[in-house]
Parts: structure tokens; sequence; C-alpha cells
């Protein structure tokens, strides 16, 4: 069984559109993450949640809308796509919160192309 | 910015061992020492990690200065499976908000 899923794997649209990835995680964590890995490949943290609560959230463009429905799950929507969001997007989960350095479970990543 | 320093990339050849510095001279006394590392098109997966001893595990072993300033992550005999960019990294931030930080890391080009 995958530990931390993403779906999809590739995305490919155009500018301006709106579009989602899903995460789940069935390790039973209580904290879950977004990173964006862009073509220069810097791995950035986006947000965090724990226990569906907002606990991390970079300087971000508000287009990005992060939504926890359940612990096992962390979708990240965005509206009106740019060039500049084409990137790898990971979803990643720890047991806890990052202050009690805890080693973080990535997903295989999401490729984000916007034309 | 990342509270490490690491070169940005070796070699190795195969079946030799390898090892990769980092320097975090501003580490607080609290702060693990993680590893991890990237494989092509692939998410970061964890090596490692250390507060004050070395350690050792399957992968890997991680040898910590005695002032914890600096680390070096010890892999016994590099495969071509060991191609990555090895990273590593200190809590960044302050209590409540803590995040890990992702530097450039160190490319490891294994030959055959």
């Amino acid at each position: 069984d995958t530990a931390v899923s993403q779906t999809p794997k590739y995305l490919v649209t155009q500018m301006g559109n709106d579009k989602s990835i899903k995460c789940e995680q069935n390790l039973g964590h209580d904290t879950m993450y977004w990173y964006k890995q862009d073509s220069k490949k810097f791995l950035k943290i986006m947000f965090s949640y724990n226990n569906k609560e907002l606990i991390i959230n970079e300087t971000v463009p508000n287009r990005f809308s992060p939504k926890s429905p359940d612990k096992a799950h962390l979708n990240l929507h965005i509206n009106s796509l740019e060039l500049g969001d084409s990137a790898v997007y990971f979803c990643a989960s720890s047991p806890s919160p990052p202050w009690a350095q805890e080693t973080q479970y990535f997903g295989p990543g999401t490729r984000l192309l916007v034309l | 910015d990342a509270k490490t320093t690491q070169p940005n990339s070796m070699e190795s050849n195969e079946e030799e061992p390898v090892h990769l510095p980092c320097n975090h001279s501003t580490i607080s006394g609290t702060d693990y020492i993680h590893w991890y590392r990237q494989l092509p098109s692939q998410g970061p997966e964890y090596v490692i990690h250390g507060l004050t001893s070395n350690v050792n595990n399957r992968m890997a072993s991680l040898a910590i200065a005695e002032d914890r300033k600096s680390s070096t992550l010890i892999l016994h005999r590099a495969t071509l499976r060991d191609a990555a960019v090895y990273y590593c990294i200190l809590r960044d931030g302050e209590a409540g908000t803590y995040k890990y930080i992702f530097g450039t890391g160190t490319r490891l080009k294994v030959l055959a």
C-alpha cells in the first residue's frame, strides 16, 4: 500500500484555469504538508495542517487554497493558474507537527505544467 | 534560507564509501540533524537523523561533530541506486512555527 499518494501524477492545463491536487496518507499521521519544487529544484514548504488545522502558511499567493477534510487528506486548489505555477508539488505527512522533529514521508509528486 | 551548507555536487565510484559533509554552525542544542535524499523524479525520502551521538541504520551512518556544528552522512558502499540529491536539514523558525527548510543539497553522482 502506498503510504502517501497524490492525484493526479501529471496535470497540464491552460493559464487562467482552476485545478485541484489531492493527497491521501494511510499512515495515521496527524500532520500533512504541501511543498513546491520549482524548475531550479528548490523545495519549499507551502502549507501544513495538523489535525485539520492550518499551522504553517508560507508566503503563498491566495490563489492557492489548501483544504483538509480529515486528518488523512490534504487537497490543494489553485485558482487562475499562471505560468509560474508550473512545478512539481509534493505532499508529505508526519506523525506530529515539525517542531517534534519527526520523519516526514513524501508522496510521489504532481507535475503541473501551465501553458 | 536553509541553516545548513553543503557542497553542490560530489562524485563517487561504485562500491566505495561516500562521505557527504554538512555545516550547521548555528544549530541549537535541541535541533536534530536530518538527512533526506531525492532520487530522480521521486519525492524526498528519509535517510537518517541524529542529535549528538553517531547513528547507524540500514541505509547509512551519521557522524556528528562533537560541537555539533557539522555532520557527515556516510554511505558505506555506494551503488548506482544511491545517485540522488542529499539534503541535510535542521528545523527552522520559532517555537510553534517550526518547519523544515530544504537547501540546495548535494547531488551525488555514482560512477560505474
